[in-house]
């Protein structure tokens, strides 16, 4: 099994709608996870971190955690065209330096 | 602040030839520094990890005398490609981080190396 487990896409939804991209994770002791988004022949940008259960909001953005589903996810409301980009989950391996395991990345497409 | 500075952005060479490429942190000192590799339409592969004034740790799969990392200081880490071939042809990036080794910290992601080998 796969430390951190993305659905691939590609996720398409129309411009204005809400994006619901999902992540799960197998090593329970995992305590926070980020977000990072990534432009077609870009490098990843953060977006978010997130280490406690329940929701964090930053603008349009929104991280859900559920530690005891395993589970992480964000939401981006009133989804732009620009929004458009391939979306990293990532969660820290732990005794390993600082080492981020990342999940194979959500493409999203935001259609005007 | 967190900024990490690649050089090149991008690079063509020979097959057969070495490429090295730069990894800067500007604003901050880092310890540790990961070397990823990103073929077209996947996601990021971590190549190695960099510690300062150590030997890399080399993912399993990736030949360590084939991609040479250099960590000589807590700004710089370099990875030469040693007699590079088509295959090799990848988007390279560097990250660095965590700053200061909590749960919450992140890696800083440089823009990225775009390596073409004819």
């Amino acid at each position: 099994q796969k430390e951190v487990e993305q659905n691939s896409g590609p996720l398409s939804v129309p411009e204005g709608a809400i994006a619901s991209l999902n992540c799960t994770y197998s090593d329970r002791g995992s305590q926070s996870f980020f977000w990072y988004r990534q432009y077609s022949g870009k490098s990843p940008e953060l977006i978010m971190f997130i280490y406690s259960n329940g929701d964090k909001e930053d603008g349009r953005f929104t991280a859900q955690l559920n530690k005891a589903s395993q589970y992480v996810s964000l939401l981006i409301r009133d989804s732009q065209p620009s929004d458009s980009a391939t979306y990293l989950c990532a969660g820290p391996s732990y005794n390993q330096g600082g080492k981020l395991i990342f999940g194979q990345g959500t493409e999203l497409s935001v259609k005007p | 602040g967190a900024v990490v500075s690649q050089h090149p952005s991008w690079v063509i060479c020979k097959s057969g030839t070495s490429v090295k490429i730069e990894c800067r942190s500007l604003d901050f000192q880092a310890t540790t520094m990961f070397w990823y590799r990103q073929f077209p339409k996947q996601s990021l592969m971590l190549m190695a990890t960099s510690n300062e004034g150590s030997k890399a740790t080399y993912e399993q799969g990736v030949e360590k005398d084939k991609f040479l990392i250099n960590h000589a200081s807590l700004t710089l880490s370099t990875l030469t490609v040693t007699s590079a071939h088509p295959e090799d042809s990848s988007f390279y990036i560097c990250s660095a981080g965590p700053l200061s080794g909590r749960s919450t910290d992140t890696q800083y992601f440089g823009p990225g190396t775009r390596l073409t080998v004819l």
